[in-house]
């Protein structure tokens, strides 16, 4: 069965560290691949999509996430984390099955950011 | 372009009572879907429309909850009765045709039962 995994529930980190946030799917065949965020008491925000080509794909927001498909992994980076960044990201996988098109959501990181 | 739009924001009812929340889509979105998130959790699919017609509702607890989609548009999406575990936000997403497009999101509504 098609699943995402975040394996991380909670990641902190200090203002102007760099960040990863981890996403793992189970599919059969190459997915298209979402980030959300998702900021208290709001609905989600794509961040970034990777439906083909390069593998490195940059977002808004100053995010960037890289599909690597040796590893099942669309793991999302930013360089220098501001402290607006705090928020819960979602990984998501799009997929067609039995003639529909859905989406797959991961578990979602809670990100907290300090000072 | 206006974005999903959904009401109310926020929803307290009693277990036993009946809710309704109303999306209305991205003009030209064929696709909607509801989506529920408990909190802490990831959204979970309810039920996803093509056009007015349902193409899924296996994971829509059908005793108590039913959704339409009224001309290809607007979409409603109620409970009746609540029960205290249906508390949660619910939020509908819409998307156009292709494969290589993303879902947009309202803003949600949080159902609290008490």
């Amino acid at each position: 069965a098609q699943s995402v995994t975040q394996p991380d529930i909670h990641i902190t980190v200090s203002e102007g560290a760099s960040l990863e946030l981890r996403c793992n799917y189970s599919y059969g065949a190459t997915p298209y691949l979402f980030w959300y965020v998702q900021s208290p008491g709001q609905g989600l925000q794509l961040l970034l999509k990777y439906f083909s080509g390069d593998t490195l794909v940059q977002g808004i927001k100053g995010f960037e996430a890289e599909f690597k498909r040796s590893q099942s992994s669309f793991n999302l980076r930013k360089p220098s984390v501001h402290w607006s960044d705090a928020a819960e990201y979602f990984c998501a996988v799009g997929l067609l099955t039995s003639g529909t098109y859905k989406y797959i959501f991961g578990t979602g990181t809670r990100l907290k950011v300090l000072a | 372009e206006a974005g999903v739009a959904q009401s109310p924001r926020y929803k307290i009812i009693e277990k036993r009572q009946s809710v309704a929340f109303w999306c209305n889509p991205i003009s030209g979105h064929a696709t909607l879907y509801w989506y529920q998130q408990i909190l802490g959790q990831g959204p979970k699919l309810l039920i996803q429309f093509q056009n007015n017609g349902v193409v899924d509702d296996s994971q829509l607890p059908k005793d108590r909850f039913s959704a339409e989609r009224l001309k290809g548009v607007d979409s409603t999406l109620k409970i009746q009765p609540a029960k205290l575990e249906d508390s949660a936000v619910y939020l509908c997403a819409t998307r156009s045709q292709g494969l290589r497009t993303e879902a947009f999101f309202g803003q949600g509504t949080r159902l609290t039962v008490v």
